[in-house]
């Protein structure tokens, strides 16, 4: 089993719609969570930090439930700017980070 | 200004060859990193270096040494490069160690044939 586990996608939706991502990592003892954001052809770039408690930045909100070892990441009102690979992170019990192999968006107009 | 930069953005090269890639961060921060990101896009650590001083070697062959000069940089050596080498390979940044946001470079794309 991946010790972060993504569904690869791709998710192809329009402009304006609501796009959910889910992904589940298996080392309960992991520290922090986060998504990163990769472009095609171009290096990762965090995102945003995934908090216990749920945190939103604008259209993006990032949900995690440590119980049930699974984060999430919603994005509102879709813009083409968003099409990309989200990358789910977590940082595990020896500070490592381990990376999911990504979702990748394709919005279209 | 670039953050981090590595040289070459491209490297193409034979089996067998040994070569260098080059990074670089001006963010004054105290941790590097070298990661490969192989054809199936999975993005995984190779090494981390805090201060000048290897902190993480994850089971990487030894055909690949890092060196550190000064905290600034930090540069991947390869020895004879083989197929499954070829990959995408990302330096990053962090002000301190793991719990920092890590600012990662363009990459460095290698094929080796």
């Amino acid at each position: 089993r991946k010790e972060v586990e993504q569904d690869p996608g791709p998710f192809n939706v329009p402009e304006g719609a609501t796009v959910a991502f889910n992904c589940t990592y298996s080392n309960s003892a992991s520290q922090s969570f986060f998504w990163y954001r990769q472009d095609c052809r171009k290096e990762p770039k965090l995102l945003m930090s995934v908090y216990s408690s749920g945190n939103e930045d604008g259209r993006f909100t990032a949900q995690l439930n440590r119980a049930s070892q699974y984060i999430s990441l919603l994005i509102r009102d879709s813009k083409l700017s968003d099409s990309a690979t989200y990358l789910c992170v977590v940082r595990d019990n020896t500070d490592k980070l381990i990376f999911g192999t990504g979702t990748r968006l394709q919005v279209f107009p | 200004d670039t953050a981090v930069s590595q040289t070459p953005k491209y490297l193409v090269t034979q089996m067998g060859n040994d070569k260098s890639i080059k990074c670089e961060q001006n963010l004054g921060h105290d941790t590097m990193y070298w990661y490969k990101q192989d054809s199936k896009k999975f993005l995984k650590i190779m090494f981390s270096y805090n201060n000048k001083e290897l902190i993480i070697n994850e089971t990487v062959p030894n055909r690949f040494s890092p060196k550190s000069p000064d905290k600034a940089h930090l540069n991947l050596h390869i020895n004879s490069l083989e197929l499954g080498d070829s990959a995408v390979y990302f330096c990053a940044s962090a002000k301190q160690g793991w719990g920092e946001t890590q600012y990662f470079g363009p990459g460095t794309r290698l094929l080796v044939l």
